[in-house]
């Protein structure tokens, strides 16, 4: 198994550019989501997903877009970069069953909005 | 929502030395994690531990679910071990995992 895989692994944009950040998984995890963490902290919740065509909103959702069509897939939109969306994102995915999961993390984007 | 606080924020430890690291939160929990972030920015998968105590190797855990905190222990600390390690809750009812601001290690030979 791959586990989770993001790619880019870095990103340059220039502001008012937009991109998606893609991240697959092969565990067929229900669960997926997506975090960003700034230099000197801890992550933070973007958007998440319980499964195919269900999304919703995580800590920090503004500027973003997700959508959820298959199960292995969960792709992270930005519409229009902004220089506070600099920052290194990571997508997780885990099972949901019986109230309780563990999430495993993919190796993370790097963008840099200039 | 829950709010996860860790400490200490920063620790510097000879090699061979222990540590407990604690993450507090505010809310009854059932799901939480230990992460490790290695200098290379990679996530690694620790401990799930809602509640109870697990070891692997030098490293252990112990959640007390009920006065709300959780302890990660290393003993005979390797410079692999520098790093952030990162405590992460969600509560009843939520997928949403909540982490802390991590505490800082840096083992020194």
């Amino acid at each position: 198994n791959a586990g989770v895989t993001q790619t880019p692994k870095f990103q340059v944009l220039k502001t008012g550019q937009s991109m998606t950040l893609q991240c697959a998984q092969d565990m067929n995890h229900e669960y997926m989501s997506w975090y960003r963490q700034d230099p000197g902290m801890g992550l933070r919740l973007i958007h998440y997903s319980v499964g195919a065509g269900i999304t919703d909103q995580g800590e920090v959702p503004n500027g973003y877009n997700v959508s959820r069509s298959t199960t292995e897939d969960f792709p992270l939109r930005l519409l229009s970069a902004a220089p506070s969306q600099t920052s290194v994102y990571f997508c997780a995915s885990s099972w949901t069953g019986l109230s309780s999961y563990e999430q495993y993390f993919g190796p993370g984007t790097r963008l840099t909005v200039t | 929502g829950i709010q996860v606080e860790q400490s200490p924020p920063d620790l510097i430890l000879q090699e061979g030395a222990n540590s407990t690291l604690r993450c507090n939160f505010s809310d009854s929990v059932n799901n939480l994690q230990w992460f490790h972030q290695n200098p290379w920015g990679q996530l690694i998968n620790l401990f799930y531990i809602p509640s109870g105590t697990k070891q692997n190797g030098r490293l252990s855990a112990t959640t007390v679910a009920t006065e709300r905190y959780s302890l990660l222990y290393i003993s005979s600390s390797q410079t692999t071990d520098s790093g952030v390690y990162f405590c992460a809750a969600t509560t009843s009812g939520t997928y949403k995992y909540i982490f802390g601001t991590g505490t800082r290690l840096k083992v020194l030979a």
